[in-house]
């Protein structure tokens, strides 16, 4: 069974740092496209960004460049995303999710977690 | 970046009625659409991709059509465990992936 199980969510005050991970299991991890996906609190879904099954391929949203890194680790089966910088709009639960394109061709987010809270605010 | 637009917001039905959802894009996105469903207090789960190929076990109930830049999403006779928010997305021209805004079903 596909599993993927967010952590490290929390309130954090403006200016300040969180490290978000995402445990994967139930697929080969090594295998797949991944994203992170959030949404704020009574708001609709907001892609945040994506990494290549090996890591080579980065992308994220203009909301976000510059302040958040996501990374891999295939040997741990673990997604993370680096969020510095926090802003009060970042308030969101953050979703990881896996892209099946590479058994699909199909560029979507089939599973997602359960998803991890991160409340900016002083 | 393509702007995805959904209508109606809202929508109060009763169970066993037929709906259809529509979703718009700013730009063709070709058929690569993806329609998700979205309980209270839930993650999203895929339920259409290629603007009419259903997920695996999403039920016959749900069907999705169109091409370019308009998209619908018709659930047949609504039961009530389809009372959720439903978010088109379209993947043709990323990033960024967008998403619809979301259309909320209410038990009328």
């Amino acid at each position: 069974e596909v599993q993927l199980v967010e952590s490290g969510g929390g309130l954090v005050q403006p200016g300040g740092s969180l490290r978000l991970s995402c445990a994967a299991s139930g697929f080969t991890f090594s295998f797949y496209e991944m994203n992170w996906v959030r949404q704020a609190p009574g708001k609709g879904l907001e892609w945040v960004s994506y990494i290549s099954s090996g890591g080579s391929s980065i992308y994220y949203a203009d909301s976000v460049k510059g302040r958040f890194t996501i990374s891999r680790d295939n040997a741990k089966n673990s997604l993370y995303l680096q969020m510095n910088s926090l802003r009060a709009e970042d308030t969101a639960v953050y979703y990881c999710a896996r892209d099946p394109t590479v058994t699909t061709g199909i560029s979507t987010f089939d599973y997602w977690g359960q998803g991890t809270l991160v409340t900016v605010s002083s | 970046e393509i702007v995805m637009t959904q209508s109606p917001a809202t929508l109060s039905v009763s169970p066993g009625e037929r709906v259809t959802l529509s979703c718009r894009a700013s730009q063709s996105v070709g058929s690569n659409l993806a329609w998700y469903q979205q309980k209270p207090g839930q993650a999203p789960s895929l339920l259409i991709y290629g603007a009419s190929a259903r997920a695996t076990g999403i039920p016959a109930r749900f069907s999705g059509s169109g091409s370019g830049t308009e998209f619908t999403l018709t659930i047949s006779s609504l039961q009530s465990e389809d009372f959720a928010v439903y978010y088109c997305q379209q993947y043709n021209n990323w990033p960024p992936y967008t998403f619809g805004q979301g259309t909320k079903l209410e038990i009328k």
